[in-house]
């Protein structure tokens, strides 16, 4: 199975600052078969970019995704206080589909 | 607009069964796959398998491979989840959600189900 890992684990930043999310896959996933997923305390997640760069519906501009193959990169252009969350990446290019662990944002 | 409304919380012991059910709204029933994703406390997000509500096909996840059973029930757009011989690595909250766009990422989200296994 694939492995995904995100760094760093926690981002401490301000609000209107840029975070940048990165994510590596143990192999190549086919194309841009990634998604990106924003979880705040006692909420289930929600999808935030699929396709490794489509933002879902109702997203906010600010949020955008990157990469390709191995590589994926969730960018925050400016950090809004209902942004401090965990992120989750995830690879559906191969099965089982498999998530990253995690990267907290949390206010600095 | 389109919703996954869980059961609620569950107790069980070592070695029991549980059955969580997802109940759809909103879109048809039948055109999306529905996904069971589970999160441990203070973990991450594990995908255990999913659904065809059409056919009833289903796929599971290499590590649960004859621990789970995924059901449907088209007469109430309803989908089940049943996991067996429990122990206490399997107290998480259980999600079911839906393919977003007929590929398997996943939007909506039902509202998770606690379910906690202890003697």
């Amino acid at each position: 199975e694939i492995v995904l890992t995100q760094s760093p684990g926690t981002l401490s930043l301000s609000p209107g600052e840029r975070a940048t999310l990165s994510c590596r896959a143990s192999q190549s996933v086919g194309s841009s078969y990634f998604a990106w997923y924003q979880q705040k305390p006692g909420q289930a997640p929600r999808l935030l970019i699929y396709g490794a760069s489509n933002r879902a519906t109702g997203v906010p501009e600010r949020f955008s995704g990157s990469g390709s193959g191995r590589d994926l990169t969730l960018t925050i252009s400016r950090l809004e206080p209902e942004d401090f969350a965990v992120y989750y990446c995830q690879q559906y290019g191969n099965s089982p589909w498999t998530f990253g662990q995690g990267t907290k944002v949390e206010i600095k | 607009q389109v919703q996954l409304v869980q059961s609620g919380a569950e107790v069980r012991k070592p070695g029991a069964s549980v059955k969580v059910s997802c109940r759809a709204s909103g879109y048809t029933f039948t055109k999306y796959y529905i996904y069971w994703v589970r999160q441990a406390p203070g973990q991450g997000l594990e995908w255990m398998g999913r659904i065809n509500p059409n056919s009833g096909g289903t796929t599971y996840a290499p590590k649960f491979l004859g621990r789970v059973t995924m059901t449907r029930d088209t007469s109430i757009n309803t989908v089940y989840m049943d996991l067996s011989r429990l122990t206490s690595d399997d107290t998480a909250v259980y999600y079911c959600a839906r393919e977003y766009l007929q590929d398997p990422f996943f939007d909506p989200w039902g509202q998770g189900t606690l379910v906690s296994v202890s003697s």
